[in-house]
């Protein structure tokens, strides 16, 4: 079973250009979000969108965006990169029963480094 | 502001020696408290929620409990392949996000 889907797996992005990490789900979970992890800071919520056609912003949401124009994807764009978004980016979802037992389904990750 | 703190931030065990990780919480509200196993280069996977005080939740060699402050993840007789970051998350009551704890690294040696 496929379950979460993200790509690149990793990318070196010179600063100042665009990027756009893929995340794909095939659970039919409503909810998904994205975090980024970094060394001694954890895992860190940058957006989320509790059902396709909303988003809302989480811990960290500027320099990002994100749109969820159907169920299975969400993708997060980066519009002019800089250094310090140079991290480990996790994609998860969740479905509306899951979501109240805090079962996140996480994808392997997409490593971005800035230059 | 909701915060999580975890501790230690790393763990050293030889093969067999049981321990407990902690996981403290301030929180205004708790809707659950959940851990998650995360292994090197994976995404995290999630073992338990616990809801309310006095809860506890088991799966093979760890048990996690819950109190009003804080959580403890114990780890009975570990073996080398229970070696991952341990992540602690809570989540507030009427959000339907997590936050989550920086983890504890830990490490069993055969």
């Amino acid at each position: 079973t496929a379950g979460i889907t993200q790509a690149p797996t990793s990318q070196i992005l010179a600063a100042g250009r665009s990027m756009t990490l893929r995340c794909t789900q095939d659970m039919r979970h409503n909810a998904m979000y994205w975090y980024r992890q970094d060394l001694g800071l954890g895992l860190r919520l940058i957006h989320y969108s509790n059902t396709a056609g909303t988003t809302g912003k989480g811990e960290v949401p500027d320099g990002y965006s994100v749109s969820r124009a159907n169920t299975d994807d969400f993708p997060l764009t980066l519009a002019s990169a800089v250094p310090s978004q140079t991290s480990v980016y996790f994609c998860a979802s969740s479905d509306e029963f899951n979501a109240n037992t805090g079962e996140l389904f996480f994808g392997e990750g997409s490593r971005l480094t800035v230059l | 502001e909701d915060q999580v703190t975890q501790s230690p931030e790393a763990l050293r065990l030889q093969e067999g020696e049981s321990s407990s990780l902690n996981c403290s919480y301030t929180v205004s509200g708790l809707r659950g408290l959940f851990w998650y196993r995360q292994d090197p280069g994976k995404g995290p996977e999630f073992l338990f929620t616990l809801y309310s005080a006095g809860e506890e939740k088991e799966k093979e060699r760890l048990k996690a409990t819950l109190t009003k402050k804080e959580s403890f993840l114990h780890i009975t007789a570990p073996k080398p392949e229970d070696s991952a970051t341990y992540l602690c998350a809570v989540q507030p009551s009427g959000y339907s996000t997590l936050t989550f704890g920086k983890g504890t690294m830990l490490l069993v040696s055969p």
